[in-house]
């Protein structure tokens, strides 16, 4: 059974650094995966998605890493402001593209100060 | 593009009744949409998975006569909370799979519906 995983579960940091969130999955059989970002009662928002042959993808300030063979994935933020300040979520696509399922981490909940 | 519309997105219910939750796409097709349930600061979990036709496919531990699930059509999903009670106070949350430009399948999100059963 696919469990993610993610690491720290709540981090604060004063506006302007750079910061690394962290996303383990057990089963490297994965199709790709995704970064969300959820704001406080709303629905989730699309980051950035990895395909299982890709190693990262960037888009703006954010960057996304993937390593199937170890089971992780990072999600980089440069240059952090206060309005990074939401829940972090990674999701793997379990199955293949057409069939699969998204299993979620625990998400990281991220808040940056001005 | 790619809009999942959910509604309500919020609604308070007594104990016993029964509320229905839409999901909606926008401008495309949803052939498959997914509805997940999420209990304050933890994550999504799956409850069900619904394809346009037929009838959904529930995860293990879910009530499939206490959460009706009908997608009738490709631009519409429902989720009926039935004989609902307090402890079905959650947020819950839809999901379409579509096909996006650059990668063969995406995944997106309607805004949710916070349930709240007094």
């Amino acid at each position: 059974k696919q469990e993610v995983t993610q690491i720290p579960a709540a981090l604060s940091v004063p506006e302007g650094e750079n910061l690394v969130l962290n996303c383990s999955f057990t089963d490297s059989a994965i199709y790709n995966l995704q970064w969300f970002r959820q704001d406080p009662g709303k629905g989730l928002t699309s980051l950035l998605l990895i395909q299982s042959s890709q190693r990262e993808q960037t888009s703006g300030r954010l960057n996304a890493s993937l390593d199937k063979s170890s089971g992780r994935s990072t999600l980089y933020i440069a240059a952090s402001q206060p309005g990074d300040s939401a829940t972090y979520l990674c999701a793997a696509l379990h199955g293949s593209s057409n069939t699969g399922k998204l299993i979620f981490g625990q998400g990281t909940t991220l808040q940056v100060k001005p | 593009g790619a809009v999942v519309s959910q509604h309500p997105s919020w609604v308070i219910c007594k104990s016993g009744t029964s509320v229905k939750i839409e999901c909606r796409s926008l401008d495309f097709q949803a052939t498959t949409m997914f509805w997940y349930r999420q209990f304050p600061k933890q994550s999504l979990m799956l409850m069900a998975t619904s394809n346009e036709g037929s009838k959904a496919t529930y995860e293990q531990g879910v009530e499939k006569d206490k959460f009706l699930i009908n997608h009738a059509s490709l631009t519409l999903s429902t989720l009926t909370v039935t004989s609902a009670h307090p402890e079905d106070s959650s947020f819950y949350i839809c999901s379409a799979r579509v096909r996006l430009v650059r990668s063969p399948y995406g995944y997106t999100f309607g805004s949710g519906t916070r349930l709240t059963v007094v």
